[in-house]
């Protein structure tokens, strides 16, 4: 089982609609959670970390769900902006600390 | 301004011919990272050093070298390159404050190996 397996895309979408992103990750014991968000070619920039508790940040909005190893990630009012590629990572809490695995990411294309 | 830089950003060789990609940070953080990207695949961790002579191998470290001589610092040597290391090469950097600590980012440095 792939360690951190997202939604392999890509998701076309127009303007203002809901996009949803989920994230599934194999180990028990992973200790911290992000979404980060890459453009075409560029490094990637972290967009949020997702606590245990659910958290927003405007349009964004990131859950996690520990008993099932999920992690979502919510975009409401879609903007052409939010074109890109988002990365689910994983702390997987291993003895490599602050190690992070990647997920292979899920391309956004918001349209007109 | 905070910011990991790489150098070079582009870069064509050969097979064989020794190469340097140099990662440097203004940040002062104790953790810095190389990681290569390929289609289907995903970001791959292949070396990191949570401080000055500190490192180990990540996921992918054959064919790869590092050295942390100074806490800023952190090249990644490639002795002998071989076209399936044409990739797009980052470096990043964090803090050692915790698990929950992010990472920043280099600009990438893409490689291409005939």
């Amino acid at each position: 089982r792939k360690e951190v397996e997202q939604d392999p895309g890509p998701f076309n979408v127009p303007e203002g609609a809901t996009v949803a992103f989920n994230c599934t990750y194999s180990n028990s014991a992973s200790q911290s959670f992000f979404w980060y968000r890459q453009d075409c070619r560029k490094e990637p920039k972290l967009l949020m970390s997702v606590y245990s508790s659910g958290n927003e940040d405007g349009r964004f909005t990131a859950q996690l769900n520990r008993a099932s190893q999920y992690i979502s990630l919510l975009i409401r009012d879609s903007k052409l902006s939010d074109s890109a590629t988002y990365l689910c990572v994983v702390n997987m809490g291993t003895h490599r600390y602050s190690t992070l695995t990647f997920g292979k990411g899920t391309m956004l294309l918001v349209s007109p | 301004e905070a910011q990991v830089t790489q150098n070079p950003r582009y870069l064509i060789t050969v097979t064989g011919k020794k190469l340097t990609v140099t990662c440097s940070q203004n940040m002062n953080h104790e953790y810095m990272s190389w990681y290569r990207q390929d289609p289907g695949l995903g970001l791959r961790q292949i070396y990191y050093s949570m401080n000055v002579e500190v490192t180990d191998k990540g996921d992918v470290p054959e064919g790869y070298k590092v050295s942390r001589k100074e806490k800023r610092n952190f090249p990644l040597i490639l002795e002998s390159p071989s076209p399936n290391q044409t990739s797009l090469y980052f470096c990043a950097s964090s803090t050692l404050g915790g698990p929950g600590e992010t990472q920043y980012f280099g600009p990438g440095t893409r490689l291409l190996v005939l």
